[in-house]
């Protein structure tokens, strides 16, 4: 059980178009998502928190305008990188968590999604 | 404010001895502690978590991990390393608060040498 599903797993797109990445939980419901970007041989690092039905609560430094973030349902969560650039290539992976669960329960992650922006 | 740090970016073992990635954690409150795994080009895994109890912690593919207070410490041992176990292998903490975000290390990428 638990099963987070992301896609695409690959993406590879052209400098100033958008791409939008999905995350699904498959088995349970979510409310909230989280959002990570790993760069090469490195952690991850929280970009956003994504609440069903709210905003998302973005960390310091990351430009909401930039990556949107959609939580339309307590099993759906989008990143969209809107006009995408050369620097914003990278792995970006979302993570959920059994509503409710409480903190003491584990993050459930999806594969991730490479992005390559050329 | 918490924080991990895990010692080693690289771990190197040969098949069939004793895995040991080191984790320290930083926390202001009682931490729940983490360790995932993480394959190419691939989502994270769960090993094993501490949140209260024992503090030796077993988890699946015969990995193990001793929470120790007074040395702020969370390793992660395996008796016998398998070829199966190269990856990159990430330290985790959070609050007992009921936030949901996990505060991650920087990563060990364990080779295993046949």
């Amino acid at each position: 059980g638990a099963v987070v599903s992301q896609h695409p797993s690959r993406v590879i797109c052209k400098s100033g178009t958008s791409v939008k990445i999905e995350c699904r939980s498959l088995d349970f419901q979510a409310t909230t998502m989280f959002w990570y970007r790993q760069f090469p041989k490195q952690s991850l690092m929280l970009m956003a928190t994504s609440n069903e039905g709210s905003k998302a609560t973005y960390e310091q430094g990351v430009e909401k305008d930039k990556f949107l973030i959609n939580h339309a349902s307590l099993t759906l969560s989008t990143l969209t990188v809107t006009s995408a650039h050369p620097e914003d290539s990278s792995f970006y992976i979302c993570s959920a968590r059994v509503a409710a669960a409480g903190g003491n329960s584990p993050l459930h992650f999806g594969n991730g999604t490479r992005l390559t922006v050329t | 404010a918490q924080s991990v740090t895990q010692l080693g970016s690289h771990v190197s073992v040969s098949e069939g001895a004793l895995v040991l990635l080191r984790c320290n954690y930083s926390s202001s409150v009682p931490p729940y502690l983490f360790w995932y795994v993480q394959y190419p080009n691939q989502g994270l895994q769960l090993l094993l978590k501490y949140t209260t109890g024992a503090t030796l912690v077993k988890g699946i593919n015969g990995f193990e991990a001793e929470f120790k207070k007074s040395e702020t410490s969370f390793h992660l041992t395996k008796p016998s390393a398998h070829m199966s176990d190269a990856a990159e292998y990430f330290c985790a903490v959070s609050d007992q608060t009921g936030a949901n975000n996990l505060f991650f290390g920087t990563g060990t990428r364990l080779t295993v040498i046949p």
